[in-house]
């Protein structure tokens, strides 16, 4: 099994481009979310998903979108990328209950 | 909203001495989990340990485990025989039972030889 597979690993993006990253478990777990990291600080919840078709906001949602069309993928995307959006953004599931969160590698993104 | 906290930005500890890590958190919810993750600088998310709100009884993982005081919102985590592989950065992490998680901003640990 991969686990959690996010891609790309790095990025670099002018202000106002658009992209999409990318989260893919194969354990076939309900739960999934989207976190970004800022030097020196924990992980900040930004949207997240309790299965195919359903997703909620987290504590950092502006300027992200994400859709849940299947079990294994859950992608995020910067609409118009800013520079405050420079970040290490990471990508979790979970089975469910008490179960903890398998988190990917991150996608370390800079915006210029 | 849930928010957690945890006091101590650095610490140290030589090698297989005993260290505490404290967090604490504020809710209104009664059922939840807490964990403990660690972050070396491979930048991993693993997990330590972790508690259920509803068991009173601590966890523990091998040289890891908690001391959870429910009333008073506190979950610190007690690194016994520290090595020089537990230095990283550990994060407390609320979790209601919708999903949805929240960190504390983290403790660098660091073990010395």
């Amino acid at each position: 099994n991969a686990g959690v597979t996010q891609t790309p690993k790095f990025q670099v993006l002018k202000t106002g481009q658009s992209m999409t990253l990318q989260c893919a478990q194969d354990m076939n777990h309900e739960y999934m979310s989207w976190y970004r990291q800022d030097p020196g600080m924990g992980l900040r919840l930004i949207h997240y998903s309790v299965g195919a078709g359903i997703t909620d906001q987290g504590e950092v949602p502006n300027g992200y979108n994400v859709s849940r069309s299947t079990t294994e993928d859950f992608p995020l995307r910067l609409l118009s990328a800013a520079p405050s959006q420079t970040s290490v953004y990471f990508c979790a599931s979970r089975l469910g209950g008490n179960q903890p969160q398998h988190f990917g590698d991150g996608t370390r993104l800079s915006i210029l | 909203a849930q928010t957690v906290t945890q006091s101590q930005p650095e610490m140290s500890v030589q090698e297989a001495e005993t260290v505490t890590l404290s967090c604490t958190y504020d809710t209104s919810e009664s059922n939840y989990y807490l964990f403990w993750y660690k972050q070396p600088p491979s930048r991993q998310m693993i997990l330590v340990i972790r508690q259920e709100a509803y068991k009173q009884q601590n966890a523990t993982e091998n040289r890891f485990s908690v001391n959870f005081q429910k009333a008073a919102k506190s979950f610190s985590l007690k690194i016994s025989d520290s090595q020089l592989g537990d230095t990283a950065m550990y994060f407390c992490a609320f979790m209601n039972y919708a999903g949805k998680s929240t960190f504390g901003d983290g403790t660098t640990l660091t073990v010395k030889p």
